[in-house]
């Protein structure tokens, strides 16, 4: 079955504690992106990636690092989470880099920061 | 019934009739849209999508109308049914690598 599989689905860590979280996408799309979602803000890009060894920043970054190292792995690493990145994060793949085509979402991770 | 996306988040509607959703976008250089549907707990699902050369499209039971005078985008779904019920958003994509969302709409279905 075609998929994006994010892990864990549920986190709760404490500020400053590392953590990864993976994304996985089993349709050799080369577009990946990772977002959050806040209440009353919708959907939020905080980094994507057009292929394996390129990533860019989307609008809200900061306090986000990523990786494209194969197809299809794009995990989203928080090195020093703060409360503020209590969020719901979804990963998103489509198939091709020049995105006019439509995304595939991930069930989410629902992370929170204490 | 109807709603603006982003002034009025949310919209009943008896189950069989039909529900318009209204999402105004933001940027008159947009040339791809897509209609998403999230149910609670889920990720976003696609729904039905319309590129700018277009100014109708139809799915099953659904149908996104576009305008692009006045930068408004909606979803026509017939005959509502209780699985309906779920966050309906809109995004747009006008920068080649990016989409952008709206805050949605949430859908409730009365039996």
């Amino acid at each position: 079955e075609a998929q994006v599989t994010q892990n864990p689905r549920y986190l709760i860590t404490v500020t400053g504690k590392k953590l990864t979280v993976t994304c996985s996408q089993n349709m050799n799309h080369e577009y990946m992106s990772w977002y959050r979602q806040d209440p009353g803000l919708g959907l939020r890009q905080i980094y994507y990636s057009m292929n394996v060894e390129v990533t860019d920043k989307g609008d809200v970054p900061e306090g986000y690092k990523v990786s494209r190292k194969e197809k299809r792995n794009f995990p989203l690493i928080l090195e020093s989470p703060s409360p503020n990145q209590t969020s719901l994060y979804f990963c998103a793949s489509s198939l091709r880099s020049l995105i006019n085509e439509k995304l595939f979402f991930g069930s989410g991770t629902q992370l929170s920061v204490l | 019934g109807e709603s603006v996306g982003l002034h009025l988040p949310t919209l009943s509607v008896q189950e069989g009739d039909n529900s318009i959703i209204n999402c105004a976008y933001s940027n008159s250089a947009s040339d791809y849209f897509i209609w998403y549907k999230q149910e609670s707990g889920k990720g976003p699902q696609f729904i039905i999508d319309i590129r700018s050369n277009m100014d109708k499209r139809q799915g099953q039971r659904v149908t996104v109308l576009l305008n692009k005078t006045v930068k408004h985008l909606s979803l026509q779904i017939a005959a509502t049914q209780p699985g309906d019920s779920a966050v309906y958003f809109c995004a747009e994509n006008f920068s080649g690598n990016q989409f952008y969302f709206g805050t949605g709409t949430s859908l409730t279905v009365i039996p």
